[in-house]
């Protein structure tokens, strides 16, 4: 199975901040890599695909970068709706995994 | 709209069976990919389970695999989880998911969720 290991676990950052979390695979994935936002209580919400494709109507503050085994979202500018977990998701094979998550939370 | 919409989720004791639907619209469901995906509370999410568009081809996770069933009515929409033998650890929310899409190879569209609790 591949592991996928995402880093910080949590940041603290302000509102105009930029934004860097990374997931790294066990083993190369091309570039089927996902990314979601997930709210209190709600669904988590796609943001990137093929590790940095923007989905419709996602905000293009958001970015995504990597192939292999190495990624990186990024958000370039924090905004107020941001604060929120992000969980990057394999997408090469199955078992589909996805990494631990990083909650971003207000400083 | 593309909506999924899960039921069934309820307090069940161990060892014990519950079936979860997810009920699709808006989209062709037929040609879609289809899984469950699961959030123990305070914890991250975990692939479950994933049909093909026919129903012909399923996959599942080592922790599920044996004790759960997915299978879809093309019919009628519905996707359905059929869970035995429940264990504790089974708790959490189960939801629904488009994907993987053929084009994005991720999970697109999600429903709201549906609780599982097993606990005697």
């Amino acid at each position: 199975d591949i592991q996928m290991t995402q880093s910080p676990s949590s940041v603290s950052a302000s509102i105009g901040d930029r934004v860097t979390i990374t997931c790294r695979a066990s083993q190369g994935i091309s570039s089927w890599l996902a990314w979601y936002q997930q709210k209190p209580g709600k669904a988590p919400k796609l943001l990137i695909y093929a590790a940095s494709s923007l989905q419709s109507g996602v905000p293009s503050r958001f970015s995504g970068s990597g192939s292999g085994t190495d990624f990186t979202l990024t958000i370039s500018s924090l905004q107020p709706e941001d604060f929120a977990s992000y969980y990057c998701q394999q997408a090469n094979s199955f078992p589909l995994t996805f990494g631990g998550g990083t909650k971003v939370e207000i400083k | 709209e593309v909506q999924l919409v899960e039921s069934g989720g309820d307090l069940v004791q161990p060892g014990g069976s519950l079936r979860l639907s997810c009920a699709a619209s808006g989209f062709t469901f037929s040609s879609s990919l289809v899984s469950w995906v699961r959030q123990a509370p305070g914890k991250g999410l975990e692939w479950v389970s994933t049909i093909s568009g026919s129903g012909a081809i399923t996959y599942y996770a080592d922790s599920v695999k044996g004790r759960f069933t997915i299978s879809r009515d093309n019919s009628k929409s519905p996707l359905y989880l059929q869970m035995s033998s429940l264990r504790a650890e089974d708790t959490a929310i189960y939801y629904c998911a488009r994907g993987p899409d053929t084009v994005t190879n991720a999970f697109d569209m999600w429903g709201q969720g549906t609780m599982v609790t097993v606990s005697s």
